[in-house]
C-alpha cells in the first residue's frame, strides 16, 4: 500500500508565485525524499531529508519534516514554467538496508506563464 | 559518472505474449537495483529489488519475475502478459550504502 499521501493532488499557480506541496505518512521512517517527474519521463531526485532533520534547502527548494505529525512539505519559491511536473514524496522505512521506497500518489503542479 | 539505461522505450504486446525488459547501469559496481511500476496518473509501486547477482526479492504477488544475471543488469520478465500488466516500468539503482535512488527513463508497456 502507498504510505505517502500528497496534497493537493493538483496545483495550478502563476509564474513567480510560490508552490507548496504536502506529504503525510503513517509509519516510522529513516528518511523522506522528494522526486520530480516530467510527463512520460523518469523520476529526478530533488532532495532527501533524514528523520533527525527538520528543514533542508536546495536552491529554490525548501523541505520540512515533522516526524511528530508524520508530515513533510516541499516549497518551491519563485516558480518557473519549467517547474511544471508531478512531484512525489517517498519514504524509506527502517532498517536502512535495501531501502525500499514507498511513494505517494503525487501532486501535479502547473505553472502558468 | 553513473548512468542507467532502459530499453525498449515503448512496447506494444498482445495478451499472452512473453515480456523481457532490460535495465543496465554504468559507472558503478554492486549497486542495489529496483523495478517499479507506475499506473497512469499514480505513484510508483515497488515490484522487485536486488542487492546482488542472483538475489531477487519480490514485493507483490504478480504475473512478473525478475532476474539479475550480471552485476549491473536487471531484467523484468513475464511468460504470458495480462491486460493489467500495462503501465510505465521504471528501473532504479543506488549505491549499497547510499540513500538516494536514481531512476532510468522508463519503458511504457501497452498490452492489447
Amino acid at each position: 500500500s502507498q504510505q505517502g499521501e500528497e496534497d493537493p493532488q493538483a496545483l495550478s499557480i502563476q509564474e513567480g508565485e510560490n508552490a507548496t506541496m504536502n506529504c503525510s505518512y503513517k509509519t516510522s521512517i529513516n528518511n523522506l525524499q522528494w522526486y520530480r517527474q516530467n510527463s512520460g519521463r523518469g523520476l529526478v531526485h530533488l532532495i532527501l531529508i533524514r528523520s533527525n532533520e527538520r528543514e533542508k534547502h536546495s536552491g529554490r527548494l525548501r523541505v520540512t519534516l515533522d516526524t511528530s505529525k508524520k508530515s513533510s512539505s516541499l516549497l518551491i519559491t519563485a516558480s518557473r514554467a519549467a517547474d511544471t511536473a508531478s512531484y512525489f514524496c517517498a519514504t524509506a522505512k527502517p532498517p536502512q538496508g535495501a531501502q525500499k521506497l514507498v511513494f505517494g500518489q503525487g501532486t501535479r503542479l502547473t505553472i502558468n506563464p | 559518472s553513473q548512468t542507467i539505461h532502459q530499453w525498449p522505450a515503448t512496447l506494444v504486446q498482445p495478451v499472452g505474449s512473453p515480456l523481457s525488459l532490460e535495465c543496465t547501469v554504468e559507472g558503478t559496481s554492486n549497486p542495489n537495483l529496483y523495478w517499479y511500476r507506475q499506473a497512469a496518473g499514480r505513484g510508483l509501486q515497488l515490484l522487485f529489488y536486488s542487492v546482488g547477482i542472483g538475489q531477487i526479492s519480490s514485493e507483490v504477488p504478480q504475473n512478473l519475475s525478475a532476474s539479475r544475471p550480471q552485476d549491473r543488469q536487471f531484467i523484468l520478465s513475464s511468460k504470458k502478459l495480462l491486460l493489467s500488466d500495462s503501465g510505465f516500468y521504471l528501473c532504479a539503482w543506488k549505491q549499497g550504502g547510499g540513500e538516494t535512488q536514481y531512476f532510468g527513463p522508463g519503458t511504457r508497456l501497452l498490452v492489447l
